[in-house]
């Protein structure tokens, strides 16, 4: 059963810094893209990036609200996926989601984590 | 960027009833669009994508079309667990976007 779980939400500063953790099991991590995807209290859903696989060299795409301040990483060997964020401003205040996602002809974002919430607040 | 517009922003609708969501595109993306089911405070779910594929275990009311520009996600006979807000997605190009949603409730 393929399982997501986002952990390292929280309450920070504007213009700190926080490190959310995506837990993956039941398939094989390394073989998928991996995306993230935010909702502001009361919004729609908002792309936040990508990572790809092994395959894709492990690149990375960005939307344009966090390029250059967001960075997403993977661990392969430990089944992680980390969205490091830097330059938090009050509207980075959301729902923070993991999907695995499948690319090509049969593009989907197909598991989705709970969520973890980071509210930058003063 | 490829915006995405959906139509209507909000349904109501009652049990039974067969309900249409559009979403047009600003620019073609083929075929690479999803949609998603979210209720609230739950992550949302694929029902479709490539515009028409049913995700496997959703149910065979739900179903998409469309390509290039203009999709539509049809509902044929609604039921009580389908009231929710419903997205579009493209994947056609980077950056990926959603449309702004579309909220279903009961009449």
């Amino acid at each position: 059963e393929v399982q997501l779980m986002e952990s390292g939400g929280g309450l920070v500063q504007p213009g700190g810094s926080l490190r959310l953790s995506c837990a993956a099991s039941g398939f094989t991590f390394s073989d998928h893209f991996m995306d993230w995807v935010r909702q502001a209290p009361g919004k729609g859903l908002e792309w936040v990036g990508r990572i790809r696989d092994k395959g894709s060299g492990y690149t990375t795409e960005y939307a344009a609200s966090v390029k250059g301040r967001f960075t997403i990483s993977r661990d392969n060997s430990k089944n992680l996926l980390f969205l490091q964020m830097n330059s938090l401003k009050t509207e980075d205040t959301a729902v923070y989601y993991c999907a695995r996602s499948r690319h090509g002809s049969e593009s989907r974002l197909d598991y989705w984590g709970q969520g973890t919430l980071v509210t930058v607040s003063s | 960027d490829i915006q995405l517009t959906q139509s209507p922003s909000f349904l109501s609708a009652s049990v039974g009833d067969r309900v249409t969501i559009t979403c047009r595109a600003s620019q073609g993306i083929r075929s690479y669009l999803a949609w998603y089911q979210q209720k609230p405070g739950k992550a949302p779910e694929v029902l479709i994508y490539a515009a028409s594929t049913l995700q496997s275990g959703v149910p065979s009311r739900f179903s998409g079309s469309g390509s290039g520009t203009e999709f539509t996600l049809t509902i044929s006979s609604l039921q009580p667990e389908d009231f929710a807000t419903y997205y579009c997605q493209q994947l056609n190009s980077y950056p990926i976007t959603f449309g702004q949603g579309t909220r279903l409730e009961i009449k």
